[in-house]
């Protein structure tokens, strides 16, 4: 049972375009939501987060917006840049971020020079 | 960076043998975890620490045992290693109960042959 679902296992930009990485969760008790990201043979690194209080946390290049009615999360990265390459994972966690992390699978995104 | 080290960074085993992983940070954080990656899974929980001696499962926690006698250290250990533990490990910290914004290790990889 999948709580937290990135239906794209991979994704692919031009260099200085929009990159949008999407994500949804199935648990309503979720109430703060990250992204990771994570180079090979490296650990994740902290992103952004997010909780339920906002729709939107901006960043720099890097925006996260929540739809809580669909259950549904969107990290944007403008503009994607060669360094952006790398597997992007969502997790959420409940009781604003007091409970354990629950990750997806991760969305692999190359940015085309 | 993180103080977060693991160790060791590659590893092949042996169907029934007993493994150790270590995880040693340098941040005093109180909370530490073991998390292992496969493909399909994102990164999954095994176990986690919230202070010296202080230990409790994760989702995934069959097969596996740890054990945190200081602050710095955070053992995994597989008991009886089985082809199904093949995997990479990672170890995180943080200052958070949820594991948010952890810090994590640059991972172990474990092949159980």
């Amino acid at each position: 049972d999948q709580q937290v679902k990135q239906n794209s296992p991979s994704l692919s930009v031009q260099e200085g375009r929009i990159s949008i990485l999407n994500c949804d969760y199935t648990n309503s008790m979720f109430d703060y939501f990250l992204w990771y990201k994570k180079y090979p043979a490296e650990g994740p690194t902290f992103l952004i987060s997010i909780s339920s209080i906002k729709d939107k946390n901006e960043d720099g290049r890097f925006t996260v917006f929540l739809n809580k009615s669909a259950k549904h999360l969107s990290l944007h990265i403008v503009p994607s840049q060669p360094g952006d390459s790398a597997v992007y994972f969502c997790a959420a966690s409940a009781n604003f971020g007091n409970e354990k992390l629950t990750f997806g699978t991760g969305t692999r995104l190359t940015i085309i020079p | 960076d993180a103080g977060i080290t693991q160790s060791p960074r590659h590893k092949v085993t042996e169907t029934g043998t007993p493994v150790t992983l270590r995880c040693h940070q340098t941040e005093n954080h109180r909370y530490m975890y073991w998390y292992r990656q496969d493909p399909g899974h994102g990164l999954r929980l095994i176990h986690y620490s919230y202070g010296v001696k202080d230990t409790d499962k994760g989702e995934v926690s069959d097969g596996y045992s740890v054990s945190r006698s200081k602050t710095e250290d955070f053992l995994l250990t597989l008991e009886s290693a089985t082809s199904s533990q093949t995997s990479v490990y990672f170890c995180a910290i943080s200052d958070y109960s949820g594991g948010t914004e952890a810090f994590f290790g640059q991972g172990t990889r474990l092949t159980v042959v």
